[in-house]
């Protein structure tokens, strides 16, 4: 059975960059059906998808925060992992790894396998 | 931009439940989906393909709708289902709605 499992600091300060990692057990980082993506929840509010990748490289961002965000994939390690640079409060979120289904080439599908998320609170 | 009403929905176990989601361009090939979210949770999904459901899910959740307008509707309310459902659409990227929250009357 697939698992996602995020891990990464639980505190980050203003101004900093923000790193987290994926580790994909029960399964393969280097299918070819699947991208791997990022989603977070600010407290309170709704979901917000971050960035994505599929095993080889090819990488989409969401628009609102290309100029900050990077997602990379290890595929010896079975890892896939975000950064995310100048954080301020407003990052403060619940950060999700997901398992995204690759409907064809360039053409990102739905979330069908979720971490249980982790809390990032960007604080001094 | 993917719009979600109503934004809070109050019924009765039994009851039928009908959830909007509106896009603001059309949406290619009903690349749409649902998720359901309960307290610290993750979200679940429920539909994929605008009306294909997931492996898993019960037959009184069902997806509709193409374009710019999709439904989500869950028949026949179980306590379970009180909870709060996301749409998302994707392709070239990624989106999801604010949310509707589904609760006991």
């Amino acid at each position: 059975q697939l698992q996602l499992q995020e891990s990464g600091p639980g505190l980050v300060k203003p101004s900093e960059t923000l790193s987290l990692t994926c580790t994909v057990s029960g399964g393969s980082i280097r299918s070819g059906s699947h991208y791997w993506g990022w989603i977070r929840q600010p407290p309170g509010k709704g979901l917000e998808w971050l960035a994505s990748s599929f095993h080889s490289g090819s990488t989409y961002y969401s628009p609102y925060l290309q100029s900050r965000v990077a997602i990379s994939v290890d595929t010896s390690k079975n890892q896939f992992s975000l950064r995310l640079t100048s954080v301020t409060a407003a990052d403060t979120a619940v950060y999700y790894c997901a398992r995204q289904e690759r409907i064809v080439a360039t053409v990102l599908g739905w979330f069908d396998t979720w971490g249980r998320g982790t809390l990032v609170t960007v604080s001094s | 931009v993917l719009t979600q009403s109503p934004g809070t929905l109050s019924l009765s176990p039994g009851e039928r439940a009908t959830l909007s989601c509106r896009a603001s361009q059309s949406v290619s090939s009903s690349h749409l989906a649902w998720y359901q979210q309960k307290a610290g949770q993750a979200p679940r999904l429920l539909i994929f393909g605008a009306s294909s459901r997931a492996t898993g899910i019960p037959d009184r959740f069902s997806g509709s709708g193409s374009g710019t307008d999709f439904t989500l509707t869950i028949t026949r309310l179980e306590p379970e289902d009180f909870a709060v459902y996301y749409c998302q659409q994707y392709g070239s990227s990624s989106s999801f709605g604010q949310g509707t929250r589904l609760e006991i009357k």
